[in-house]
């Protein structure tokens, strides 16, 4: 079946530094990708939806300066946490659409990222 | 828009049955999703409705109606690993980016 694979799973960094997840898909082609934020014992927060060679499209709230979000090609985005603050502390999950597929198989999650910021 | 909502927590014994709701107010329906997540882990998929009715996997069921924007999962014959969240998530439709929005999700203890 399809995989997504995000890394890094773990990171921990300083205060205003900046962290960069990738979500990469291995085996088809991701038209769409979306990224969510999960607090802990809350559900999974929709961030921002890219795809590919556009602006991704940031949900109201969400800092677009922030939060960079490039998708460069149909098996690679990356999410920039940009100047992070312990508040940015949360699990970060991309989950990607396949090209040409509007089924229950659409959508595959990557294993997210738990970032923690110090 | 999107407003799902589902009960936060939900304790069951082990061997028993429990029906998790979901309940959605959607401005574009295209599909219903049911989700278990872990602790710490990505969400895995359950199972999706798009028409009314009952879709069943296994041990695991869910019905949807579209009418009542209403839909709930059904878990029979629990087993200790099955303690999770279950996430509810709506689908938009093909305007609004086919973006899934997930209900709060609820938590699921199952007990010996």
């Amino acid at each position: 079946g399809a995989v997504v694979s995000q890394h890094p799973s773990r990171v921990i960094c300083k205060s205003g530094t900046s962290v960069k997840i990738e979500c990469r898909s291995l085996d088809f082609q991701a038209t769409t990708m979306f990224w969510y934020r999960q607090f802990p014992k809350q559900s999974l927060m929709l961030m921002a939806t890219s795809n590919e060679g556009s602006k991704a499209t940031y949900e109201q709230g969400v800092e677009k300066d922030k939060f960079l979000i490039n998708h460069a090609s149909l098996t690679l985005s990356t999410l920039t946490v940009t100047s992070a603050h312990p508040e940015d502390s949360s699990f970060y999950i991309c989950s990607a659409r396949e090209v040409g597929t509007l089924s229950l198989d659409g959508y595959t999650f990557g294993s997210g990222t738990r970032l923690t910021v110090v | 828009g999107q407003n799902i909502d589902q009960p936060t927590e939900m304790t069951a014994t082990e061997g028993a049955i429990v029906q998790i709701n979901c309940t959605y107010q959607t401005s574009g329906f295209n599909g219903l999703f049911w989700y278990q997540q872990h602790a710490g882990e990505a969400p895995t998929f359950l199972s999706y409705n798009v028409l009314d009715g009952l879709e069943e996997k296994g041990r695991f069921s869910s019905f949807l109606s579209r009418s009542k924007g209403y839909s709930y999962l059904l878990l029979k014959e629990l087993q200790m690993k099955d303690s999770a969240s279950y996430l509810c998530a709506v689908r938009d439709n093909e305007a609004a980016g086919n973006k899934l929005t997930f209900g709060g999700g609820t938590r699921v203890l199952v007990k010996p």
